[in-house]
């Protein structure tokens, strides 16, 4: 069965600094790998996407996320954070067969000025 | 387009009565998806359809819920009778293909005192 963790429940970092969130996944052949933001009382934003290629991903408002198949990781990066970041961040999975993305359970990343 | 329209934003509800959701998709989309998102669980994928055609139900918790998609532009996820355990915020999502993003709607935050 798919499934997606995200250890930290929180992630607090300074502005101007780097940001890492964390996601590893599994899944039974080569996965479907995307992150979602999600601002307080709104619906899921899409940041970005692995579906194949090169394994560092660029997507909206300057993110990157790094496929690394041998950890089985889909970590979501910026190299400087901004207070408008601020908010909960989800990875999700599909494998190759299946359609419906499963989620983890969400991190919250707060920057402080 | 005006995205994934889901109705009504708020419902406060008395245990017992019936709650009807409703989602209009993204033009042009096939495949439309129920979750739910609480604290304790993360989103939670309820069911999806294709083409109008209900796919997977397994995410469904019990037979109070029922879902249905009687054409490609609107959808319905039922509870009868709700129950205080039911209070969430339920998303309705819609995708062009399985390998793309999905279109996340507002969300329906459902209270059932």
């Amino acid at each position: 069965a798919q499934s997606v963790a995200q250890p930290e429940d929180q992630v607090n970092v300074a502005e101007g600094n780097p940001l890492t969130v964390k996601c590893t996944y599994s899944v039974s052949g080569n996965p479907y790998l995307f992150w979602y933001v999600q601002y307080p009382n709104r619906g899921l934003q899409f940041l970005l996407k692995y579906i194949t290629g090169d394994n560092l991903v660029k997507g909206s408002y300057g993110f990157e996320a790094e496929f690394n198949k041998s950890q089985t990781s889909f970590h979501l990066k910026k190299p400087s954070a901004l207070v408008s970041d601020s908010a909960l961040y989800f990875c999700a999975v599909r494998d190759q067969a299946g359609t419906a993305l499963i989620f983890g359970k969400g991190t919250t990343l707060s920057v402080s000025s | 387009d005006a995205g994934v329209i889901q109705s009504p934003r708020h419902e406060v509800t008395e245990m017992g009565q019936e709650v009807t959701l409703r989602c209009k998709p993204i033009s042009g989309h096939d495949y439309l998806f129920w979750y739910r998102q609480t604290m304790m669980r993360g989103l939670e994928l309820l069911i999806y359809f294709n083409n109008n055609v209900p796919i997977d139900d397994s995410g469904m918790p019990e037979d109070r819920f029922s879902a249905k998609m009687p054409n490609a532009s609107f959808s319905t996820l039922k509870i009868q009778p709700s129950e205080p355990r039911d209070s969430a915020v339920y998303f309705c999502a819609s995708s062009l293909g399985g390998v793309r993003g999905y279109t996340f709607g507002s969300g329906t935050r459902l209270t059932v005192v």
